[in-house]
């Protein structure tokens, strides 16, 4: 089965330090998310992603936060000045079309550890 | 009230129980639902889609009742690989985005 593939799978900053995680998604998929999931606690939405744009975003997806699809292949989430907070387990997904009942395709996770 | 509630167990069953799982949702609008399991510290995955005239595959059955605005998920002949935390996840109505509740854990022992 195609896989989403994250990097790093683990990621420890200091905090007020800028970060980004990196997702390369199913290559013939068009839709794009970041979930996170602090430690203990359910699954969340950040963001979705399409044609380049954000098309949906949550509470959560402040200031602070920016996605981008630099080249095509790899889709990113930075993180400007990471907050104590923000510690949690961030998960990429994509599907090939908008519509939730599509399966969506996890990645494997960044585990962010800020200090 | 939670969007998505669910008991947060553990569940302890042995080997070949029968074991079921209720979640309740407070969106009446909500048209899609899931039931996905994560294993400790990976990431969630699709068991299996949710339909109105309930649905089953191999040892799994989903059931909705969107009049009550709750939905099940019934384990038959459980096995020790079907230990996991099993997620019930609805449509987050209007976005492109799947609401999570906490999670059901399953222990299934020998």
């Amino acid at each position: 089965e195609p896989e989403v593939t994250q990097t790093p799978s683990h990621q420890v900053t200091q905090m007020g330090q800028e970060v980004i995680l990196r997702c390369v998604p199913i290559s013939n998929h068009l839709y794009f998310y970041w979930y996170r999931q602090i430690l203990g606690q359910k699954v969340e939405f950040l963001v979705s992603f399409y044609n380049n744009e954000i098309s949906e975003k949550s509470e959560i997806f402040d200031d602070q936060f920016s996605v981008e699809r630099p080249d095509g292949s790899n889709f990113t989430l930075k993180i400007r000045s990471t907050k104590l907070e923000d510690s949690a387990m961030y998960f990429c997904a994509s599907s090939d079309t908008g519509t939730v009942r599509e399966k969506l395709f996890f990645g494997s996770g960044t585990q962010l550890s800020v200090l | 009230r939670k969007e998505v509630e669910q008991d947060p167990g553990p569940f302890n069953v042995p080997e070949g129980a029968t074991v079921a799982f209720n979640c309740t949702y407070s969106n009446s609008a909500s048209q899609s639902f899931f039931w996905y399991r994560q294993d400790c510290r990976k990431e969630p995955k699709l068991l299996m889609s949710v339909y109105s005239s309930g649905n089953e595959d191999g040892r799994f059955t989903a059931q909705l009742n969107r009049a009550s605005q709750y939905i099940s998920l019934l384990i038959r002949d459980s096995k020790l690989s079907d230990s996991a935390t099993y997620l019930c996840v609805v449509e987050d109505t209007g976005r492109r985005a799947l609401t999570f509740g906490s999670g059901t854990r399953l222990q299934v022992q020998p």
